[in-house]
């Protein structure tokens, strides 16, 4: 079964400060793994996937196989960061690839 | 273009109604997803449809839910006898391939709730 964990429901940093988001994965397979976000009164939307090895925002996020983690990371945190981040795994199953979510980190800059 | 398009934005039921719940995918995607988020949840998969075809129902939490994409591109997810656990914000999602890497597309989510 796939399974994916953020342990921390909220996150408080200061603007400016470095910000890490916690991701931990349980898969048997090849993960593909994304980061959606969520910001106020918008949609849920693609921040960023581990395949594309891509910076968006300011955002990074590596894949360790060996922690089964995917972090996400950004040196410098600002004001417009503030939103609720989730973490996700695309398995294979059923002819789909479904998204499993984790429970989501809700992520507040203060001035 | 249009993004993923979902009415109505809210319902609110009464135990035991039916209820009905749109999705419009983004033109010409072949993938369309029905998630369940509950408060203070991740979305949950429901299910997934490729053109017409459900190829995964596993997610559908009681024999309740019913879901259809009779022509490729509209989808509706129906809920006979609601209850109050089912209230939550079901999203629809896209994509455009088949692709595990694919990025998939969420609609604004309808709000249900059900008294």
């Amino acid at each position: 079964a796939q399974r994916v964990t953020q342990p921390e429901k909220l996150l408080s940093v200061f603007k400016g400060a470095p910000v890490e988001l916690k991701c931990n994965y349980s898969y048997s397979g090849s993960p593909e793994l994304f980061w959606y976000v969520q910001y106020s009164r918008q949609r849920l939307q693609l921040l960023l996937r581990h395949i594309s090895r891509e910076s968006i925002k300011g955002f990074t996020a590596d894949l360790n196989k060996g922690e089964t983690s995917f972090h996400l990371k950004k040196p410098f945190a600002q004001e417009e960061d503030s939103a609720m981040y989730y973490c996700a795994l695309s398995g294979r199953t059923g002819g789909g690839n479904k998204l499993t979510f984790g429970t989501g980190t809700q992520l507040k800059v203060e001035l | 273009g249009a993004g993923v398009s979902q009415s109505p934005r809210y319902k609110v039921a009464k135990r035991g109604q039916d209820v009905a719940l749109r999705c419009d995918p983004i033109s010409g995607h072949v993938s369309l997803f029905w998630y369940q988020q509950a408060l203070g949840q991740g979305p949950e998969f429901l299910t997934y449809f490729q053109n017409e075809a459900q190829l995964d129902k596993s997610g559908l939490p009681s024999d309740r839910f019913f879901a259809e994409r009779p022509e490729g591109s509209v989808s509706t997810l129906k809920i006979q006898r609601t209850q109050q656990e089912d209230s939550a914000v079901y999203l629809c999602a896209s994509s455009k391939g088949l692709a595990a890497t694919d990025t998939q597309y969420f609609g604004p989510g309808t709000r249900l709730t059900v008294l």
